[in-house]
């Protein structure tokens, strides 16, 4: 059974740093993309990145480009999504997801990690 | 960016009623075209893949059209399990992106 795990949800203050993590299982982990979407509190899917385990290619939406960096372990069949230093307007759900092609579709979804930065 | 607009952002309608969500793309994607469900505080789930492919498990009452710049949604008679919002996307360029969202309601 194909499945990603995300890590538990966070609670930060602005300028900390953060790294989240997607496990796949059920699946040849490198063989697939996996993708990272933002959803804000009470507003819509936001296309965030996808990176290729299998030879790290990364692809990133140009509005979140510099903001946040997408990688892969494939040793343990992990990908993250990591800020430096985190602002308010980071607060969100992220969801990780996978897809079979680099113009493909999300197959299977992770259950989503949110992420509160408040002071 | 492919900019992707859903209309209508919101609809109400009754049960077995035949429900349409329209989806443009600023410019051609061919047929990259994906719906997604999302019930209310869950992950979204594939509905439709490539404009008109059903994704395995999902019910035959819906169905998807389009090519190009202008692609459909239907549900062909509402069921009280289709309240969700959904998700048009496009896979065409190598940066994604998701339409607005359309939020189904039961009357």
């Amino acid at each position: 059974e194909v499945q990603l795990v995300q890590s538990g949800a966070e609670v930060k203050k602005p300028g900390e740093s953060l790294k989240i993590s997607c496990k796949g299982s059920g699946y040849s982990f490198t063989s697939y993309w996996i993708g990272w979407v933002r959803q804000m509190p009470g507003k819509g899917l936001e296309w965030m990145g996808i990176i290729y385990p299998g030879d790290s290619d990364t692809r990133y939406s140009p509005s979140f480009q510099g903001q946040v960096t997408i990688s892969a372990d494939k040793s343990i069949s992990t990908a993250y999504l990591q800020w430096s230093s985190l602002k308010a307007s980071d607060t969100a759900m992220y969801y990780c997801a996978r897809a079979d092609g680099g113009n493909s579709h999300f197959d299977y979804w992770g259950q989503g990690t949110l992420v509160t930065v408040s002071s | 960016d492919i900019q992707m607009t859903q209309s209508p952002s919101s609809l109400s309608a009754s049960l077995g009623d035949r429900v349409t969500i329209t989806c443009r793309a600023s410019q051609s994607i061919s047929s990259y075209l994906n719906w997604y469900q999302q019930k209310p505080g869950k992950a979204p789930t594939l509905l439709i893949y490539d404009a008109s492919s059903l994704q395995s498990g999902v019910p035959s009452r819906f169905s998807g059209s389009g090519s190009g710049t202008d692609f459909t949604l239907t549900i062909s008679s509402l069921q009280p399990e289709d309240l969700a919002t959904y998700y048009c996307q496009q896979s065409y360029s190598t940066s994604w992106t998701f339409g607005q969202g359309t939020k189904v309601e039961i009357k």
